[in-house]
């Protein structure tokens, strides 16, 4: 199958550092989804991704689609506690089902 | 508008009961996906329905059935539980030729002993 590769597993940071995550994977896809799970909830989209070298914000958070298609980043800026959660890559291999394939998630801590 | 719910929030089965998760959304949404989600390995895809009265298999469909009950409700049934199914299971739907976005209810998380 498809391998997506999502790093760092988990970061550990201080209240207003900047974080980064990014995600590769073995073939090249049309569209990069990043999604964020706060504890106990679903799964929440934060920013979609349709073209390569796309760079898209939402707020304080800022994606990019690799140019290769194969690698998209995710950067939050000036991290507060409620960032808090696990942040997913996911990808669309195409298809009229629509399915996902998903990174295995990078755990993110904030210390006050 | 709820969204997409589930039903139960938690449940414990012993080894060998069966049980029904049930999902149903309210945004009029063709596609309806299940997930199940462990420790470190993300998200992964156990049934979906592209559309009311299609189902199909996922990546992990062993020891699962699922049943689209009309537009709303996509059920995920476990005939009979095993210890490896303990896990948090999401239920997600996204509306056919629309985005790539799927929307995700708040999870069952499930219990085997």
């Amino acid at each position: 199958g498809q391998q997506l590769n999502q790093s760092p597993q988990s970061m550990f940071i201080q209240e207003g550092e900047d974080v980064s995550m990014n995600c590769t994977s073995s073939s090249i896809f049309n569209t990069w989804l990043w999604y964020k799970q706060e504890p106990g909830e679903g799964p929440v989209l934060l920013i979609a991704l349709y073209k390569a070298g796309e760079l898209t914000s939402n707020g304080r958070l800022t994606a990019q689609f690799g140019i290769t298609r194969k690698d998209s980043f995710l950067n939050i800026s000036a991290s507060i506690p409620s960032d808090v959660g696990i942040y997913f890559c996911a990808l669309s291999p195409g298809g009229s089902q629509g399915n996902l394939i998903f990174g295995k998630g990078t755990k993110l801590s904030v210390k006050p | 508008n709820a969204g997409v719910t589930q039903t139960p929030k938690f449940q414990v089965l012993k080894t060998g009961q069966s049980m029904t998760l049930q999902c149903a959304q309210d945004m009029n949404h063709n596609s309806m996906y299940w997930y199940r989600q462990d420790p470190g390995m993300g998200l992964r895809l156990i049934y979906y329905s592209a559309s009311e009265g299609t189902t199909d298999k996922g990546e992990v469909p062993n020891g699962y059935n699922v049943s689209r009950l009309n537009k709303r409700e996509f059920s995920l049934r476990l005939e009979s539980a095993a210890p490896s199914q303990t896990s948090v299971y999401f239920c997600a739907s996204r509306r056919t030729g629309g985005s790539d976005e799927q929307f995700f209810g708040p999870g069952t998380r499930l219990t085997v002993l």
